[in-house]
């Protein structure tokens, strides 16, 4: 398998523009997770997926933030309008058994919002 | 409430000594702690892992450290390599009592001098 796969890698867009970020986890794993790192905060848990379903939301920051799991190979995190505060790295990383189990992350996306 | 502290936000060694990360947590309903070492432009990679069952957990170079009633762990890699410098995170789950997310430190950066 080839990991977590995270696109784009880099996403420069101007604040008030949509941004969609995309992930590909591995397959058989039924854990999907989305991170942010910041240098403020450090890297903090958005939301994460159950076999698809959306199970834990609470660290979304607002409602401009949302993330989908249609399938078990394909997750989006959207931010919808952008703002430069939302400039961070986004990881997205996956796990067979949840918590206590090792998670796999993608490479990031590195997302300015000018 | 940051409930997984990595009070140092360096740390620099030479090749060949010990390097030791420390982590401490305040929920003392988590059970499972994990080492995730990252290097940059890339995603967090597992080290190593250790349940609250034991006290201690070796994989090679790396050993962790669990004293639950100081709720303190440490990461010792012996020896130090240069390829070892990278940002170490520790990781805290309650995976038992689901009580809590997978929460992590704030990172520490390790450099090895040659």
């Amino acid at each position: 398998d080839a990991g977590v796969i995270q696109s784009p890698r880099h996403e420069v867009t101007e604040m008030g523009q949509e941004v969609t970020l995309r992930c590909k986890p591995i397959s058989g794993h039924d854990y999907l997770f989305w991170y942010r790192q910041t240098m403020m905060r450090g890297l903090e848990l958005l939301i994460y997926f159950n076999n698809n379903v959306p199970i834990d939301d609470s660290g979304m920051p607002e409602d401009r933030f949302s993330a989908k799991m249609p399938n078990a190979s394909f997750s989006t995190l959207k931010i919808q309008p952008s703002e430069p505060r939302d400039s961070a790295v986004y990881f997205c990383a996956s796990s067979q058994q949840g918590w206590g189990t090792e998670a796999f992350f993608g490479q990031g996306t590195r997302l300015t919002v000018v | 409430d940051q409930q997984v502290k990595q009070n140092s936000p360096s740390l620099s060694v030479q090749e060949g000594r010990i390097s030791i990360l420390n982590c401490d947590y305040t929920n003392s309903m988590f059970d499972y702690f994990l080492w995730y070492k990252k290097y940059p432009a890339e995603g967090p990679t597992f080290l190593i892992s250790i349940s609250s069952i034991k006290d201690k957990n070796e994989d090679g170079r790396f050993t962790v450290f669990l004293n639950k009633s100081a709720k303190h762990l440490s990461l010792h890699i012996v020896p130090s390599q240069p390829g070892d410098s990278a940002v170490y995170f520790c990781a805290a789950s309650a995976v038992n009592t689901n009580a809590g997310k997978s929460t992590f430190g704030d990172g520490t950066t390790l450099t090895v001098k040659p």
